[in-house]
């Protein structure tokens, strides 16, 4: 069975532009989730979608969006990027959504850089 | 703060010897995760412990749930080259920000 993808890999941003990131989750899940990691905060939750609706949202900005589609597919898009938004972005999808705290299946990230 | 704070926060140590990670908040969960994160990869499930005083084994790792549910361990046994990684503990803490990760502990084993 195939695992959780995520487009791009890796990017390179410039500060002010906008980003999309993808994910497409295992198949059967319908719950995904978004983190941000970084090396000095760690892994930060950022968003989690469940039958294309934001069940939750961590406390990140406004210029951090995201969506899911009727497939599961989710994207996430981070407006005015600044330089602190290098990180990696990690997707994670579910059987059972976060909220039941089922495991959680992760992408291998997309890296972002900001110059 | 961080909700969940893991020690050390790195280690480095030989092939074979035993290791012990520590993730220790002051809240109480109603269960707790183990992933390993390695390089270039997403962090990948070991272990979910649900029971207060719990302890489970995967081959050469021992998870152990606190009795009062607030902190808990990990113990490698003569730990290999394939056990480096960041490890980390995840929890729910009930929160908007639901499955919470502690601040990691980077583990590289030399031989």
């Amino acid at each position: 069975k195939a695992g959780v993808t995520q487009t791009p890999r890796y990017l390179i941003k410039t500060r002010g532009q906008q980003v999309t990131l993808s994910c497409s989750p295992i198949s059967g899940h319908r719950s995904v989730s978004w983190y941000q990691q970084t090396p000095g905060q760690g892994l930060q939750f950022l968003f989690e979608y469940f039958s294309e609706t934001q069940r939750n949202k961590g406390n990140f900005p406004g210029r951090f969006s995201g969506r899911q589609f009727s497939n599961s597919r989710s994207e996430m898009n981070v407006s005015t990027l600044e330089l602190g938004d290098s990180a990696l972005y990690l997707c994670a999808s579910s059987w059972y959504g976060v909220e039941n705290t089922g495991e959680l299946f992760f992408g291998e990230g997309s890296r972002l850089t900001v110059l | 703060t961080q909700l969940l704070e893991q020690s050390p926060q790195f280690l480095s140590i030989q092939e074979g010897e035993n290791l012990t990670v520590y993730c220790n908040s002051s809240s109480v969960f109603s269960s707790l995760q183990w992933y390993r994160q390695e390089p270039g990869e997403g962090p990948v499930l070991l272990v979910t412990v649900v029971t207060g005083g719990e302890v489970k084994k995967l081959k050469r790792l021992t998870f152990q749930f606190g009795d009062a549910r607030k902190d808990s361990s990990l113990h490698i046994t003569a730990a290999q080259p394939g056990d480096t990684g960041l490890y980390l503990c995840a929890a729910d803490t009930g929160t908007a920000s639901k499955l919470t990760f502690g601040t990691g502990t980077r583990l590289q084993v030399t031989l």
